[in-house]
């Protein structure tokens, strides 16, 4: 089975901490996304990466950066944290390739990590 | 920009009813690909179905079925005989085919609580 694991659960952070949230898959995937959750907005993107060392800026990736030095770990910076960034973000992988080519597109996704900023 | 619409908040049935949970999407394309994600209290989201466009056919994953009208881009989700581990957060979800990435867009989710 494909494993997406986000390294902290819970998270309680002051504002303008720098925050670094972790994710790790186990499957060789080569494409990982960063989402947020807020109720009522459902999931939205912030930052993806289709291959080592490349990023893309999803809908949302303001007060946002990335990493992505090794296939399997995507790492989501917040580099000086805010109140409005309290939120479950969640990390999803998904081989890479056309959805054309016969792969189902479908996208593992982490526990997510629950942050509030104070 | 496609944008996705999931315009039930909250619904609530009786276990063994069937349920049926609205989404429609705005495109301008042709090809893409449809989705229907649950996330269970505390857990994580999981893939439930999936729909090609090209393809007539509404998908079927035993208790789960879609509705894809393409012309009128709706893309429903119906579950039959409800469970209680059917209760969670369903998110419905817009991909566009092209070379990298594959992004998806996602509804706002609808709040799905089977009652015993």
């Amino acid at each position: 089975d494909v494993k997406v694991t986000q390294s902290s659960r819970y998270l309680v952070k002051r504002t303008g901490e720098k925050v670094f949230l972790e994710c790790v898959q186990d499957m060789d995937h080569e494409n990982m996304f960063w989402y947020r959750q807020d109720p009522g907005l459902g999931l939205r993107l912030i930052y993806f990466s289709y291959d080592v060392k490349m990023k893309e800026k999803g809908d949302i990736p303001e007060g946002y950066s990335v990493s992505r030095e090794k296939k399997e770990r995507f790492s989501l910076i917040l580099e000086s944290a805010s109140t409005n960034q309290t939120s479950m973000y969640l990390c999803a992988s998904r081989m890479g390739g056309f959805a054309s080519t016969g792969l189902t597109g479908e996208l593992f996704f982490g526990e997510g990590s629950r942050l509030t900023v104070l | 920009a496609q944008t996705v619409t999931q315009s039930q908040p909250e619904m609530s049935v009786q276990e063994a009813e069937t349920v049926t949970l609205s989404c429609t999407y705005d495109t301008s394309e042709s090809n893409y690909y449809l989705f229907w994600y649950k996330q269970p209290p505390s857990r994580q989201m999981i893939l439930v179905i999936r729909q090609e466009a090209y393809k007539q056919q509404n998908a079927t994953e035993n208790r789960f079925s879609v509705n894809f009208q393409k012309a009128a881009k709706s893309f429903s989700l119906k579950i039959s005989d409800s469970q209680l581990g059917d209760t969670a957060m369903y998110f419905c979800a817009f991909m566009k085919p092209y070379q990298g990435a594959q992004k998806l867009v996602f509804g706002q989710g609808t709040r799905l609580t089977i009652n015993p």
